[in-house]
């Protein structure tokens, strides 16, 4: 069973802080790889996608990847009150087929 | 603007009566999908459509079926609900291009008594 690991918190961090984000994920063929942020009560949106390994930034979101190690995180910089939300780690193996992780509940204190 | 509709929002019905829930996309995304999601188990993809006439399984397509008769249309069928599929129901549809522009529907809520 192709699998997605994360933590599922609840992350706590202070405003303005960097929170970061891991995951895990068992399928060496996994080629595409996402991160969504879901309020409480809606549906989820995505915010960062990746592909290759490194780093891609995309405002104060950075989204990094490994796949040697089989892991890809998300780094909040400069963290809001707005921010505080289920993030959700997702890897597609090609096509559309999707595994989603159980997602991390992120707090962000004032 | 960009939207993923789903009908209905709410439902309750009982074991063994057909229903269907439907979803529609005004961005002309080839990639459509339901998915199901669980407390504490994250969201979970029932089935996947490439484009039309083009469907195939997610994780968990037991007790599903779909159609993609037209390309915004990908309606998700329950021919025979039970109690275990109630749940909160997600359509999502996605572009085939670079971008990754991708959308979720609201959500359907649906409980089999």
């Amino acid at each position: 069973q192709k699998e997605v690991e994360q933590n599922s918190g609840p992350l706590s961090v202070p405003e303005g802080a960097i929170a970061s984000l891991n995951c895990t994920y068992s399928d060496r063929g996994s080629q595409s790889f996402f991160w969504y942020r879901q309020y409480s009560g809606k549906s989820p949106e995505l915010i960062m996608f990746i592909y290759s390994n490194g780093d891609k930034e995309d405002g104060r979101f950075t989204a990094q990847l490994n796949k040697a190690s089989q892991y890809v995180s998300l780094l909040i910089r400069d963290s809001q009150p707005s921010d505080s939300a289920t993030y959700l780690c997702a890897v597609s193996t090609g096509g559309f087929k999707t595994i989603f992780g159980a997602g991390t509940r992120l707090f962000v204190k004032a | 603007e960009a939207q993923v509709t789903q009908n209905p929002r709410y439902l309750i019905t009982v074991t063994g009566k057909k229903l269907t829930v439907t979803c529609s996309q005004n961005m002309n995304h080839e990639y459509m999908s339901w998915y199901r999601q669980d407390p504490g188990l994250g969201l979970r993809q029932i089935y996947y459509s490439m484009n039309v006439e083009v469907t195939d399984k997610g994780d968990v397509p037991e007790g599903y079926k779909v159609s993609r008769k037209e390309k915004r249309n990908f309606p998700l069928i329950l021919e025979s609900p039970s109690p275990n599929q109630t749940s909160l129901y997600f359509c999502a549809s996605r572009s085939s291009g670079g971008n990754n522009e991708q959308f979720f529907g609201p959500g359907t809520r649906l409980t089999v008594l």
